[in-house]
């Protein structure tokens, strides 16, 4: 399977913490998106990394990508209620296709 | 003014009958896609058009059959629905299908109930 799995599953922080996801693909890649997902509503595109990037920063999130060991972060910091969503990774170029695959999620939960 | 718009928001129906959701987007893109969300939250890619073209076909029952009016524009059909069709069907579009054009925008989707 090309699926990406982020780990964890489901995190429970206090606001003013910062957030931290990972996901792990299993081959070559020409990107890596991270999206989020509001309860019932579609997703979000929030950053786009490349294969040639080790990091990349946008307002308070920041990720990484080794490609090394196939594998990304996404840092939220000083998390906000409003930052409770359920976020995914996603991949293009996996075995030579370009559609992207999408990992299953990291489920948020910013408590106030 | 919405982006990517898909209609019906909620659709429930028996099993058996036929459905139709529509999808329209006013980015200008040139590609546009299906996914599926199954009750565990995991988004799987069905078609996806360019320019009105199929340049992605998974392997999705033959019952599920698209159409690209125009390239604004992907509509999803289904026949003879069952009850594991039940999911959040999700519309995207983006800029191009190569990786270096394909951040995508997605609809707020259609929840599909199958009773």
């Amino acid at each position: 399977s090309q699926q990406g799995e982020e780990d964890p599953q489901a995190l429970s922080i206090q606001e003013g913490e910062n957030a931290t996801m990972n996901c792990s693909y299993k081959t070559s890649i020409n990107n890596l998106q991270w999206y989020r997902q509001n309860s019932g509503r579609g997703l979000v595109h929030l950053i786009l990394i490349r294969s040639n990037e080790r990091e990349k920063h946008s307002g308070r999130l920041r990720v990484t990508l080794d490609t090394s060991k196939k594998s990304s972060s996404l840092l939220i910091t000083a998390s906000r209620a409003a930052d409770t969503a359920s976020y995914f990774c996603a991949t293009s170029g996996q075995g030579g296709s370009e559609k992207l695959v999408f990992g299953k999620g990291t489920k948020l939960t910013v408590n106030p | 003014d919405t982006a990517v718009s898909q209609t019906p928001k909620y659709l429930v129906t028996q099993m058996g009958n036929d459905k139709s959701i529509k999808c329209e987007q006013n980015l200008g893109h040139d590609t546009m896609y299906w996914y599926k969300q199954d009750s565990k939250k995991f988004l799987k890619i069905m078609f996806s058009y360019n320019n009105k073209e199929l340049i992605i076909n998974e392997t999705v029952p033959n019952r599920f059959s698209p159409k690209s009016p125009d390239k604004a524009h992907l509509n999803l059909h289904i026949n003879s629905l069952e009850l594991g069709d039940s999911a959040v069907y999700f519309c995207a579009s983006s800029q191009g299908p190569i990786y270096f054009k394909n951040i995508q925008y997605f609809g707020a989707g259609t929840r599909l109930s199958v009773l």
